[in-house]
């Protein structure tokens, strides 16, 4: 059973806008949570974490928000660029590091 | 700079073949993986390595062993190769709070 989710396989947004993807997750117990990001052909490169003590953590351009009593979180990219199109990945820490499916993000110049 | 680097960008085998797919890392981790990407599925967990000798298995094992002899390597072993383990395969290690950091995967074809 999946316990991290992205229910947006993709996502398309116009350049300078906000990029929003979501993830949720289903065990209560996950005390960190990750953000990666992947281009065709390579393996994923970390972006992003936030421990569950925090409901927030910034970094550029790249901010994750953390919702635990909806057991969801978020990555906002403000402004979106074209190098930013790529699959993100969100994860959760347990006994091991659970990732979701996935969301492709494509920003349009 | 933090390195996990994998013994082959792109590999083809045949149905029945064994399979070696070599890791290391030199970050002196002590926690390495072995996941697949397939389309729509994420990334999913083959198995795992806590130390040198110890393994445990992930969310996929079928069809799969691992080896972890030295601390810096982790060799997956595909002891017969079927269609349906061809894949994207993706080696990581991590070292306790830090996420996974990725090696630049194996894409696996298996004819």
């Amino acid at each position: 059973d999946q316990q991290v989710k992205q229910n947006s396989p993709s996502l398309s947004v116009q350049e300078g806008r906000i990029s929003i993807l979501n993830c949720d997750y289903t065990n209560s117990m996950f005390d960190y949570f990750l953000w990666y990001k992947k281009y065709p052909a390579e393996g994923p490169t970390f972006l992003i974490s936030i421990s569950s003590i925090k409901d927030k953590n910034e970094d550029g351009r790249f901010t994750v928000f953390l919702n635990k009593s909806a057991k969801h979180l978020s990555l906002h990219i403000v402004p979106s660029q074209p190098g930013d199109s790529a699959v993100y990945f969100c994860a959760a820490s347990g006994n091991q590091f659970y990732f979701g499916t996935g969301t492709s993000l494509t920003v349009i110049p | 700079d933090v390195k996990v680097t994998q013994s082959s960008r792109y590999l083809v085998k045949r149905t029945g073949e064994k399979v070696f797919l070599e890791c290391v890392q030199d970050m002196d981790h002590e926690n390495m993986f072995w996941y697949r990407q397939d389309p729509g599925l994420g990334l999913r967990l083959i198995y795992f390595s806590y130390d040198v000798k110890m393994k445990e298995k992930g969310d996929i094992p079928e069809g799969y062993s691992v080896s972890r002899e030295k601390k810096e390597r982790f060799s997956l072993i595909l002891e017969s190769a079927s269609t349906n383990q061809t894949s994207m395969y993706l080696c990581a290690s991590s070292s306790r709070p830090s996420g996974p950091y990725f090696g630049p995967g194996t894409r696996l074809t298996v004819l």
